[in-house]
């Protein structure tokens, strides 16, 4: 069965600092892989998204993942964190099943940014 | 342009009673998703709609959870007889179409509370 998981629920980073959130998903086949980032009161917003190729994504907002098959991963990255950056992020795995999908989930990393 | 809209935004209601929550898709959007965010299930896919079809219902948590979509726009969730671990953020998510990885864009959600 499709899964994700984010290890860790809680960062607390330094505003200016380097930031790594990490995801792990067990997929059967090449994954269409996202992160979306949802501020408290808010939905989900899409910072990135594989489908296929060059295993570096560029994002929205400075952020960037990088797709590893061989570690079945999938990290999100930002050099220099700003304080708009605190909120949950989640990543997420496709399901496709009879040609859609539906997304499944990881727990989410709540982010907490000191000044 | 106008993004996913879902209404209400917050509901209280008392253990026992009907509710309905309504999405509004992205216009043009042939597919659409429900979710449901709790603090101990995290983000759960509920139901999927291809136009006014739910080809997929297997998120559905019991028979108190229906869903129906009319002229493959509007949506509307049902909880009947609604007891507290219904309590959720319930997420709406729509997507041009219904393609594996096709980016799916969220509502703000309907917070429901059940006393």
């Amino acid at each position: 069965a499709q899964s994700v998981t984010q290890p860790d629920i809680h960062i607390t980073v330094s505003e200016g600092a380097s930031l790594e959130l990490r995801c792990n998903y067990s997929y059967g086949a090449t994954p269409y892989l996202f992160w979306y980032v949802q501020s408290p009161g808010q939905g989900l917003q899409l910072l990135l998204k594989y489908f296929s190729g060059d295993t570096l994504v560029q994002g929205i907002k400075g952020f960037e993942a990088e797709f590893k098959r061989s570690q079945s991963s999938f990290n999100l990255r930002k050099p220099s964190v700003h304080w708009s950056d605190a909120a949950e992020y989640f990543c997420a795995v496709a399901a496709v099943s009879g040609g859609y999908n539906k997304l499944i989930f990881g727990a989410g990393t709540r982010l907490a940014v000191h000044p | 342009g106008a993004g996913v809209s879902q209404s209400p935004s917050n509901k209280v209601t008392e253990k026992g009673k009907d509710v309905e929550l309504r999405c509004d898709p992205i216009s043009g959007h042939t597919a659409l998703y429900w979710y449901r965010q709790s603090l101990g299930q995290g983000l759960e896919f509920l139901i999927y709609f291809q136009g006014n079809s739910a080809p997929d219902k297997s998120g559905l948590p019991s028979d108190r959870f229906s869903a129906e979509r009319t002229g493959g726009s509007v949506s509307t969730l049902t909880i009947q007889r609604t007891q507290q671990e219904d309590s959720a953020v319930y997420l709406c998510a729509s997507s041009l179409a219904d393609l594996g990885g096709e980016t799916q864009y969220f509502g703000p959600g309907t917070r429901l509370l059940v006393l």
